[in-house]
């Protein structure tokens, strides 16, 4: 079954702590990015992938970092939390190319910082 | 960079009746994307629309698209409770998304 699978689904943690939220894929997909949901703000894009090893700036980059070392895994690294930062997060992925294509995205994770 | 912005934020409706949904967009576009979303869950997509298209339909779904005045409609006929969701559009880009329509299919 094609998916996106990101782990973990729920976390609370504390200021500073550095954390992972990982993301897969399994529809061997070019393009990841990450995002995240705030009420009233609708859908971020944090960080985006168009390949392995190629990784660029969303809007709202600051805090985060990522990897794209194979091309199934895109981890969302958030190297010292601020309560800022608690939101819900979706990896989503999709087919590179110049046209658009229709984006798989994941559950999403649900952080709390504290 | 390109983002489409959704109207109205909210919509609340009674099942059976139409929702319609508008999405506008700044520049040139080569497609539209339709998403929803649950409360919670994560984006699913719904329909995909051409720039040389200007009507597509699938189900109850029906997509408009006027390039001339850069926007595009979400028609759900007949709705159902199970409607009850977000609504996003998506343009070409860095697959940016509006705020969303807030849909309510009241039973």
């Amino acid at each position: 079954e094609a998916q996106v699978t990101q782990n973990p689904r729920y976390l609370i943690t504390v200021t500073g702590k550095k954390l992972t939220v990982t993301c897969s894929q399994n529809m061997n997909h070019e393009y990841m990015s990450w995002y995240r949901q705030d009420p009233g703000l609708g859908l971020r894009q944090i960080y985006y992938s168009m390949n392995v090893e190629v990784t660029d700036k969303g809007d709202v980059p600051e805090g985060y970092k990522v990897s794209r070392k194979e091309k199934r895994n895109f981890p969302l690294i958030l190297e010292s939390p601020s309560p800022n930062q608690t939101s819900l997060y979706f990896c989503a992925s999709s087919l590179a190319g110049q046209n658009l294509q229709p984006q798989h995205f994941g559950d999403g994770t649900r952080l709390s910082i504290l | 960079s390109q983002q489409g912005e959704e109207d109205p934020q909210a919509l609340s409706i009674q099942e059976g009746e139409n929702a319609t949904m508008n999405c506008s967009y700044k520049t040139s576009i080569n497609n539209l994307q339709w998403y929803r979303q649950n409360s919670g869950r994560g984006l699913v997509h719904l329909i995909l629309i051409r720039s040389n298209e200007r009507e597509k339909h699938s189900g109850r779904l029906r997509v408009t698209l006027d390039t001339s005045k850069k926007s595009s409609s979400l028609l759900i006929t007949a709705s159902r409770a199970a409607d009850t969701a977000s609504y996003f559009c998506a343009t070409r880009g860095d697959m940016r998304f509006g705020a969303g329509t807030r849909l309510t299919v009241k039973p």
